[in-house]
This record gives structure tokens, sequence and C-alpha cells, in this order.
């Protein structure tokens, strides 16, 4: 157990609805990644925040969004949902900048 | 740019044999690299990381890697590879400058990772 957690575990959805997936960072870690894997893509940097203030954004669309909450918790906001959306999506949260702990991951499937 | 190459995408080995996985990384100044393991419906968890000093890591799992420069490589390998190890396995490089810097912005690049199949 990382002390990541993620929530929900599994999301099954239609294509053009929006959803919201958690989570909440070890205890004491302010930096929380979102990552999307999928089976065509690999592992993907989607964003970083750094104690609710975004630091970096890699591959993310521009139909998702997320934020950091102040009790440092994140949330990934992901709408106008395609078939191709559909992955596993993980958070990560560190202290420094090294070492990320993964939590579980959402399993994210649109029908 | 910084970039990870896993060659293998499958490995397939017998229990109790040795196991290396490759992973030769692209960056221009000094990397900081890690190893990471997902099992089945599972997160990724940090097997070994390397960031200065000894070239050879030691990790969990009875897991090492050692960090050779001048091939750009970070190979990961085990003695005894046990059942338990099947998994997939993923390299990852990152700016050794950024590592431990509260707050910073760290990119991680991952490769595309390696699975590995052990059969009795």
């Amino acid at each position: 157990d990382s002390g990541v957690t993620q929530t929900p575990k599994h999301l099954i959805t239609a294509t053009g609805q929006r959803v919201t997936l958690r989570c909440s960072p070890r205890s004491g870690d302010l930096s929380v990644y979102w990552y999307q894997q999928s089976l065509d893509q690999g592992l993907q940097f989607l964003i970083q925040y750094y104690n609710g203030e975004e630091r970096a954004k890699g591959n993310i669309l521009e139909r998702f969004s997320a934020q950091q909450f102040p009790d440092l918790h994140s949330e990934l906001n992901l709408s106008s949902l395609e078939l191709g959306d559909s992955a596993l999506y993980f958070c990560a949260s560190s202290v420094a900048s090294d070492e990320q702990f993964f939590g579980p991951g959402t399993r994210l499937t649109v029908l | 740019a910084q970039s990870v190459t896993q060659p293998d995408i499958h490995i397939t080995v017998s229990e109790g044999a040795s196991l290396e996985l490759r992973c030769n990384y692209s960056y221009g100044a000094t990397p900081y690299l890690f190893w990471y393991v997902q099992s089945p419906g599972q997160g990724l968890q940090l097997l070994l990381k390397y960031f200065s000093g000894d070239t050879l890591v030691q990790g969990i799992k009875g897991f090492e890697a050692e960090f050779k420069r001048s091939q750009s490589s970070f190979n990961l390998r085990k003695p005894s590879v046990h059942w338990s190890d099947a998994a997939e396995y993923f390299c990852a490089v990152g700016a050794a400058w950024a590592a431990s810097w509260v707050g910073g912005y760290q990119k991680v690049t991952f490769g595309t990772g390696t699975k590995l199949q052990v059969i009795p």
C-alpha cells in the first residue's frame, strides 16, 4: 500500500459524458501527478500540481482539467468523453522531485 | 528531450533463472534513473533509483541495476527469478538537477515497459 488513494476504482460511462476522478496523496506529500496508461500510448504524464498550484503540463487534452484543493487532494475532470479516453488513470504523489508513489488507479471505460 | 527505450516488450524466463531487463536512456545531462514494477491490477511501485554514487544500485525484492554512462544504459537484474516477479517493469528517467527539489518540477519520462512472464 503506497498511501495514495484513488476513487472510484472502476468507472463506466458513455461517450460525451463528463467524469471526475479523485486522488488523495500520501500524508505530507504536496506534489500530485496524474498519468494516463493505455495499451497503445503507454504511460503518459498528464499534469502535476504542487501545494495547489499547477506546476507542469504534459500530454493533457483540452477536454481534461485538474485541480488540487487546500486539503491537497486532487481531482481530474474528463469531459466530452470519447472511446479513446478509455484507460487506466493513475495519480502519484511525492515530497520532493524524485520518487513518486502511485495509487492503484481508476479504470475508465467509455462505451 | 529525454527519452527511455525498453527494447524488450515481453520476456519469458524460467523460475530460478537469472533475469536482465534492458533500459537505454537519452538525456543531455546527468540523469536520475528509476525502475518501477507494476503487478496486474496494481499501481507502480519503485524498485530502485540511481542519482549519483555507486553505479550498482540495490533495490527491493532482490533486484539490482547498474548505471553505465558510456552505454547510456540502466539494466535491471535479478540472479534468481521467483514466480511472484511476473509483472510489468518500467524504466524511467528524470533530471538529476531537480532531484530532491521540494516543490520543483521533475519531468519523469517512462519507457513503454517490459512484461515478464515466469514459467515453472
